[in-house]
């Protein structure tokens, strides 16, 4: 069982560099939702996604992009890169029905 | 709004030591109540969940009872091992909801 996979596990960027974190699941879930974790800040949902084609923001989008071009994949798009982007992100997934989500390993991403 | 408050952390404790970690919540339905746990370098794994008022979740020895009264979801365990050093968040999503609302986190470590 794959679950969720994110891609890359870590990556460095420049400012102003722009870079896209990759999220697939296999559960034929049709909630996906990207967070990220900062220290002491619990997870702030960034955007979301209740179906391919559909996609909402969450509390913090501004900086961000996604799409959701099909059920599997929900990727997030970092267009001009900050250091205040610089954070855990994770990806997750769930039934609508259902009420817990299941989560990738995460992606930690530094901007410098 | 919904949100969700736990205990700051970190909390440190020795092996065999009993456990609570406390959380509350605010929301304007019925929401339902999870424990997420990550170890280190990991992502989000639920560790239990409750869906209704009385409802208790365990699992691996952790409980956690849903009271409406008090509005809380206090986690608990009467013996931690090493191994259960992590961080845990207290999470609630509202039925019909499509997203999770998560408190801050607490670290736990437990010392041999």
């Amino acid at each position: 069982n794959a679950g969720v996979t994110q891609t890359p596990k870590f990556r460095i960027l420049k400012i102003g560099q722009s870079m896209t974190l990759q999220c697939t699941q296999d559960m034929n879930h049709n909630y996906m939702y990207w967070y990220r974790q900062d220290p002491g800040m619990g997870l702030k949902l960034i955007y979301y996604s209740v179906g391919a084609g559909i996609t909402d923001k969450g509390e913090v989008p501004n900086g961000y992009n996604v799409s959701r071009s099909t059920t599997e994949d929900f990727p997030l798009r970092l267009e001009l890169a900050a250091p205040s982007q610089t954070s855990v992100y994770f990806c997750a997934s769930s039934y609508s029905r259902g009420p817990e989500a299941f989560f990738g390993q995460g992606t930690r991403l530094t901007v410098v | 709004g919904n949100s969700v408050t736990q205990m700051e952390g970190p909390v440190t404790l020795s092996e065999e030591a009993f456990l609570t970690i406390n959380c509350t919540y605010t929301a304007t339905g019925y929401p339902s109540l999870f424990w997420y746990v990550q170890y280190p370098g990991e992502g989000l794994q639920l560790l239990l969940k409750a869906t209704k008022a009385d409802d208790k979740g365990s699992n691996k020895g952790f409980e956690a009872t849903y009271r409406k009264e008090t509005t809380s979801f206090h986690l608990e365990k009467g013996s931690v091992q090493v191994s259960d050093s992590a961080v845990y968040f207290c999470a609630l999503r509202e039925g019909g909801s499509e997203k999770l609302v998560f408190g801050k986190g607490t670290k736990l470590t437990v010392n041999p």
